[in-house]
């Protein structure tokens, strides 16, 4: 595709319910990322991809985060047990390579919202 | 460790004016630097970015911003402010060895008035 993309948009859950975000990168982009941006603050790092390899959740809140990349494109970020804190705005960003100068490309983001 | 800070949430131009959106940043290594815009309900894109070559990087709609080691400094600059400026700028800082993941500050949104 010509962009990042994510779905759904909108997510609207009742608390303790699980989610699942859908991030379709970048054809051929290696790397892949998800931040959370909480209401009028700027992204926060949550975990990033290279290829299917996961090799940084440092960011993750709690185990209830869980993300994949099983084939090294498509990812899903899923959140167990929803809690209102974990409304925000998710976004998934993709770039082609490794180095760390790599322009980023963002989605529009999957906008979470707990009840 | 790394981070960012953004000085004023908010700016408010005049068309035509000049745009100044401050960031300073903390590093104890040296910084790869990002300005990113955000539009409403569209993702974030990039403006310009330092990567170590040129202190004053150019980036695109006529914006451009100068890395200042000395003061900690990449403020983003705009000779004349257009209406289709209004809109959330970012700044973020990555690192070498760092997996290019990104350290946002909180952001400044600047509205343009005629």
């Amino acid at each position: 595709g010509a962009g990042v993309s994510q779905s759904p948009r909108y997510k609207v859950a009742k608390r303790g319910q699980d989610v699942a975000l859908r991030c379709d990168p970048i054809s051929g982009h290696v790397s892949l990322f998800w931040y959370q941006q909480a209401l009028g603050q700027g992204p926060e790092f949550l975990t990033y991809f290279q290829n299917e390899a996961q090799l940084d959740k440092s960011g993750l809140p709690s185990d209830r985060f869980f993300a994949e990349r099983p084939e090294g494109s498509v990812s899903t970020l899923k959140i167990q047990r929803t809690q209102q804190e974990d409304s925000a705005v998710y976004l998934c960003a993709s770039s082609i390579g490794l180095a760390e100068t790599d322009t980023q490309y963002f989605g529009p983001g999957t906008r979470l919202t707990v009840l | 460790a790394q981070s960012v800070t953004q000085l004023g949430s908010h700016v408010s131009v005049s068309e035509g004016a000049l745009v100044l959106l401050r960031c300073n940043y903390s590093s104890s290594v040296p910084p790869y630097l990002f300005w990113y815009v955000q539009y409403p309900n569209q993702g974030l894109q990039l403006l310009l970015k330092y990567t170590s070559a040129a202190t004053l990087v150019k980036g695109i709609n006529g914006f451009e911003a100068e890395f200042k080691k000395s003061e900690t400094s990449f403020h983003l600059t705009k000779p004349s402010a257009h209406m289709s400026d209004a809109a959330e700028y970012f700044c973020a800082v990555s690192f070498s060895g760092g997996y290019n993941k990104l350290i946002f500050g909180a952001g400044t949104r600047l509205a343009v008035h005629p």
